[in-house]
Parts: C-alpha cells; sequence; structure tokens
C-alpha cells in the first residue's frame, strides 16, 4: 500500500512568520509531487508542483523535494491569514500498478493567527 | 483553457433515495476523470476513475456507480443511498501526462437524512 503522510495539525503561525509543511511518501517510483490547497468548504486547487530534487519558488512559496529521503515540503513565507487552509501533498508514481494516479495525503490543516 | 462544472453544489437526500451527481469538462478531449469523496475532516477517497468513454474502475466497493456516457461527462449513481454516503463528493480531471497534477470541481455537499 502506497502512503503519504503529514501531519494533521493544526500548525498554529503567527501572521508575517514561515509555515512549513511535511509530507513523506512510501513509493520510491513515484516521480511528480504536487500541493494543493483546500480553503474550508471549497474544492482543493493545485498551487504548486515539483518534480526535480531541489526547491522550487512561486511567490510566497517554495516546494522542496529529496527524493533520496522521500520527504518533500512546503514554505509559506509571511504568512497571511487567508494562508489559513488545509495543505493537500499529492504523489504520482510510475509504477504499473498506481497508472499514475495520484496518491494524497490526508492533509495539514494551517491557522494564521494575526 | 479547460473547465470543469459539476452540479448541484448541494443536496439534501432521505435514505434510500437514489442519486445522480454529473460532471463535464471543457475546452479539451479524452480526458482522464475521477470522483472522489470526502468525509467530513477526513483526507480524499478516490471512488472512480475513468481514462475513456465506458471505461469505468471502481476503487472502493459500495453503494456507488460511476458512468462516463459521453467523453467529457463523467456520473456518479446509486440507486438508494445510505448515511454513510453524506460527503463532499469531487469531480476532478486531468491529462494523461503523469507529470500534471488534477483539476478538481468545485464539489457537492450531500446529505443523507
Amino acid at each position: 500500500q502506497k502512503e503519504v503522510e503529514q501531519n494533521s495539525g493544526p500548525l498554529s503561525v503567527p501572521e508575517g512568520a514561515i509555515a512549513s509543511l511535511n509530507c513523506t511518501y512510501s513509493d520510491r517510483g513515484s516521480q511528480s509531487f504536487f500541493w494543493y490547497r483546500q480553503y474550508s468548504g471549497k474544492s482543493p486547487e493545485l498551487i504548486m508542483f515539483i518534480y526535480s530534487n531541489g526547491d522550487k519558488e512561486d511567490g510566497r512559496f517554495t516546494a522542496q523535494l529529496n527524493k533520496a529521503s522521500q520527504y518533500v515540503s512546503l514554505l509559506i513565507r509571511d504568512s497571511q491569514p487567508s494562508d489559513s487552509a488545509t495543505y493537500l501533498c499529492a504523489v504520482n508514481s510510475l509504477t504499473t500498478d498506481s497508472w499514475g494516479k495520484l496518491q494524497f495525503g490526508a492533509g495539514t490543516q494551517v491557522v494564521v493567527t494575526p | 483553457s479547460q473547465t470543469i462544472h459539476q452540479w448541484p453544489a448541494t443536496l439534501v437526500q432521505p435514505v434510500g433515495s437514489p442519486l445522480s451527481l454529473e460532471c463535464t469538462v471543457e475546452g479539451t478531449s479524452n480526458p482522464n476523470l475521477y470522483w472522489y469523496r470526502q468525509a467530513a475532516g477526513r483526507g480524499l477517497q478516490l471512488l472512480f476513475y475513468s481514462v475513456g468513454i465506458g471505461q469505468i474502475s471502481s476503487e472502493v466497493p459500495q453503494n456507488l456507480s460511476a458512468s462516463r456516457p459521453q467523453d467529457r461527462q463523467f456520473i456518479l449513481s446509486s440507486k438508494k443511498l445510505l448515511l454513510s454516503d453524506s460527503g463532499f463528493y469531487l469531480c476532478a480531471w486531468s491529462t494523461n501526462y503523469r507529470e500534471d497534477g488534477y483539476t478538481f470541481g468545485s464539489g457537492t455537499r450531500l446529505t443523507v437524512v
């Protein structure tokens, strides 16, 4: 059973600080990694994707990937109250039995406090 | 650009009643389509996925079924709803490129009473 693990939170972050979210995955065949943001009562929206080891920055978001450690993280700099949401980590594998389906973690709830 | 439509947004149904949720995608052809359910405070559970017309794979045996009568239409159905069918139902689509993520519809919140 391929798994994607996240801390459920809530992760409480002061406004203006850096929020650090972690995700580990069990399938070494995983190739593509995604972060989704889900506001309460809404559907998930894709905010970041990363394929290669290292860092990828997009505005206030930075995704970090370490395939050797099977670890992907998301940093949110200068956190704003509008960043309060649940963040889902998703992993895509190339192994045939998974067909390329995304495996989702259960999500980490982030609460940015003014 | 591609868009995904899902309706209705909310639904309250009595136990034992039928269900039909519809999802359509515009602006692309031969999308991969998915139905997910999210129980309150829980993660996403993949219910069905489809790689083409009439091709449906079920992930979890349950009280639900899915159909894909047209290339960009995906329907989730039930003949008799159970209380446990309550949840947030999400349709999603993706390309055939595994490097691409999913795009979700706006969801249907189903309450079975």
